[in-house]
């Protein structure tokens, strides 16, 4: 059965620190892979996604995100963050055409100044 | 502007009650969504619809009920059965077209029972 595993339940960055979020994630077929974000009772906005193609894809707000498939991860990383990237942060896996998707626990970030 | 909808925002129910979440999309998307959160537990599907008029359970269907009788609407009913139905609920929708199918997701709404 498909799963993802974000091991860090909570993690805190200095503002204008690097940042990376681990994910780690069990899927039988080629996974199509995606990193949303969520500010306290507020729904889910995606921040990037990977299909295909270049294995480091690039998302809003200055995200980006490496597959490897060798580890089966998809880390998320930003080189500065910002006060306003506090948030709670789900990496999913799917399959292409229908998107029944898998969610991790999801990783929350705090920014400290 | 295109997006998905949710009401009411906050939701109490007394125990017994059941409850109808609402979702709306104007996104023309195929598929829709109904997932339940709780704290440490990430995200869990509780029904999906594909096409109007039809319907498949999630994870954790027990307790709820949904119908698909408009493309754009997708309402959920958390009925007197679901033991513990106090949870933030999310909605979702995605096109089923082409190969680049992502879900959006609505603002929520939190469910309280007293």
């Amino acid at each position: 059965a498909q799963s993802v595993t974000q091991p860090d339940i909570h993690i805190t960055v200095s503002e204008g620190a690097s940042l990376e979020l681990r994910c780690n994630y069990s899927y039988g077929a080629t996974p199509y892979l995606f990193w949303y974000v969520q500010s306290p009772g507020q729904g889910l906005q995606l921040l990037l996604k990977y299909f295909s193609g270049d294995t480091l894809v690039q998302g809003i707000k200055g995200f980006e995100a490496e597959f490897k498939r060798s580890q089966s991860s998809f880390n998320l990383r930003k080189p500065s963050v910002h006060w306003s990237d506090a948030a709670e942060y789900f990496c999913a896996v799917g399959a292409r055409g229908f998107q029944k998707l898998v969610f991790g626990t999801g990783t929350r970030l705090l920014v400290s100044p | 502007d295109g997006g998905i909808t949710q009401s009411p925002k906050y939701l109490f129910r007394k125990e017994g009650q059941n409850v109808t979440l609402s979702c709306e999309q104007n996104l023309n998307h195929d598929a829709m969504y109904w997932y339940r959160q709780d704290p440490g537990q990430g995200l869990r599907l509780i029904y999906y619809s594909q096409i109007v008029n039809d319907f498949q359970k999630g994870d954790i269907a027990e307790g709820y009920s949904v119908s698909r009788e408009k493309k754009e609407s997708f309402p959920l009913t958390v009925t007197s059965a679901q033991k513990n139905p106090t949870a933030f609920y999310l909605c979702a929708s995605s096109s089923l077209q082409g190969s680049t199918d992502t879900q959006y997701f609505g603002p929520g709404t939190r469910l309280t029972v007293l």
